[in-house]
């Protein structure tokens, strides 16, 4: 069976630092991963994903995670926090042998101040 | 975005009542899913479907049903409502088994008093 483990349920930060989410996994099976982003009173909304190919992927909104399969991690990184990336941030797996459905952490709000 | 949409957006209900959630998606997708989010928990599968009349249990699918009888619609049902299922309730669509991304619908607040 798969999980996902969010190190941080809250990480508060200032507007311009920098920020990491940490986000590991176990698994028996190779699996692909993904970040959610889901800001107040919204549904999720894809941040990034690794399926294959260059361990360091880039998103949306100047996000980048990279995949580290010896630590079973997939730590979300932006260079300089905007109010606006105040949310909550989902970690997600699925299996990449007829995988159904995503498994997800458990959460992390990431709270930008000025 | 896939054009998923969720009806009712809020409802709160009494215990004992029978609620029927409503999801309907426009992209032709093959699965459809739903999770309930609570606090602490992230989101958890509730039941999901791989093909019209095809689904199959989640995680946390006790007190649960679930129907699909067009692609485009999947409905999720609590046959007789409890305050343990007072949550935000969101609904999931994926292309096919060869498509990994899901795709999220706005989600619907359910309060059981």
């Amino acid at each position: 069976a798969q999980s996902v483990t969010q190190l941080d349920s809250q990480v508060p930060v200032f507007e311009e630092a920098p920020v990491e989410l940490r986000c590991n996994y176990s698994s028996s099976v190779s699996v692909y991963l993904f970040w959610y982003v889901q800001y107040p009173n919204q549904g999720l909304q894809l941040l990034l994903k690794y399926l294959s190919g260059s361990t360091l992927v880039k998103g949306i909104n100047g996000f980048e995670a990279e995949f580290n399969k010896s630590q079973t991690s997939f730590h979300l990184r932006k260079p300089s926090v905007h109010i606006s990336d105040t949310a909550e941030y989902f970690c997600a797996v699925i299996p990449n042998q007829a995988g159904t459905a995503l498994i997800f952490g458990k959460g992390t709000t990431l709270s930008v101040s000025s | 975005d896939a054009g998923i949409t969720q009806s009712p957006r809020h409802k709160v209900t009494e215990t004992g009542t029978p609620v029927t959630l409503r999801c309907h998606q426009t992209e032709n997708h093959r699965y459809m899913y739903w999770y309930r989010q609570d606090p602490g928990h992230g989101l958890r599968l509730i039941h999901y479907s791989y093909g019209v009349k095809d689904t199959d249990k989640g995680e946390v699918s006790d007190g649960y049903s679930v129907s699909r009888s067009k692609t485009e619609d999947f409905l999720l049902t609590l046959e007789s409502a409890t305050s343990s299922q007072t949550s935000v309730y969101f609904c999931a669509s994926r292309p096919g088994l060869d498509s990994y991304e899901q795709y999220f619908g706005p989600g619907t607040r359910l309060t059981v008093t």
